[in-house]
């Protein structure tokens, strides 16, 4: 059970929007920490696509943007392409003194 | 560019030590802020196990604190994890990551650096 919750999937068709949720507490993102993301291709290293909330890494397409409100955050993906087909994750920390990860949404693109 | 290598057995016995080094390349650890180990078990998500300052200050994941060490070896620009009385529930790609410099005074801690990790199966 993960401190950070994710829906378990999403979907969407290319060229459409979606987005990801990352729902916390108190003690993590309603604290006030950070929220990054990471895309995540099967057998590959995990690659920051997100930090602090809503800041791009360069090389990471505008089409990708992120925002925290209270106790979550949220990944929005617009324009769809087939490459982004991948699982996303969120990470924050814990009062509890921990890095914490979200469980993971896995994205398809139909 | 920084390059990160796990390296480690790959099958380890229930209740024996897991124990697992990253490689650093392009880069002198002692040089970084923060190293840190991240694992994914079959099936799960990223959970992250812990995490080595400069300085040898050390922060781990509560759930696994009483079984996890990490420290770093300068001399061979290296850093381990080490996970004692392992069980099939540690089985998992391990992950090493570092942030890169421009990140370092990020809060929460980030990383991306990753190597491309490492499958360790506990079983007898």
């Amino acid at each position: 059970q993960s401190v950070l919750t994710q829906p378990p999937s999403v979907s969407g068709a290319p060229g459409q929007r979606v987005t990801i949720s990352c729902t916390g507490s108190s003690s993590n993102i309603g604290a006030g920490y950070d929220v990054h993301w990471y895309q995540h291709l099967p057998g590959t290293a995990p690659k920051l696509l997100i930090y602090g909330n809503s800041n791009r890494p360069s090389g990471v397409p505008d089409r990708l943007s992120g925002s925290k409100s209270g106790t979550s955050a949220s990944l929005a993906i617009t324009g769809l392409q087939a490459e982004d087909e991948a699982d996303y994750y969120c990470q924050s920390y814990d009062s509890s003194l921990s890095v914490v990860f979200g469980g993971g949404t896995k994205l398809t693109v139909l | 560019q920084v390059q990160l290598q796990e390296s480690g057995p790959g099958l380890v016995k229930p209740s024996e030590t897991l124990s697992l080094t990253c490689g650093v390349s392009g880069y002198f650890i002692s040089s970084g802020y923060y190293w840190g180990w991240i694992r994914q078990p079959p099936g799960k998500g990223l959970e992250w196990i812990g995490s080595v300052y400069h300085g040898g200050i050390t922060y781990y994941n509560p759930s696994l604190k009483s079984r996890v060490t990490i420290s770093v070896d300068t001399s061979k620009n290296q850093f381990s994890l080490e996970l004692s009385s392992v069980t099939a529930a540690d089985t998992a790609v391990y992950y090493c990551a570092t942030p890169s410099p421009r990140y370092y005074d990020s809060s929460p801690p980030l990383f991306d650096y990753w190597g491309q990790g490492a499958l360790v199966t506990v079983s007898s």
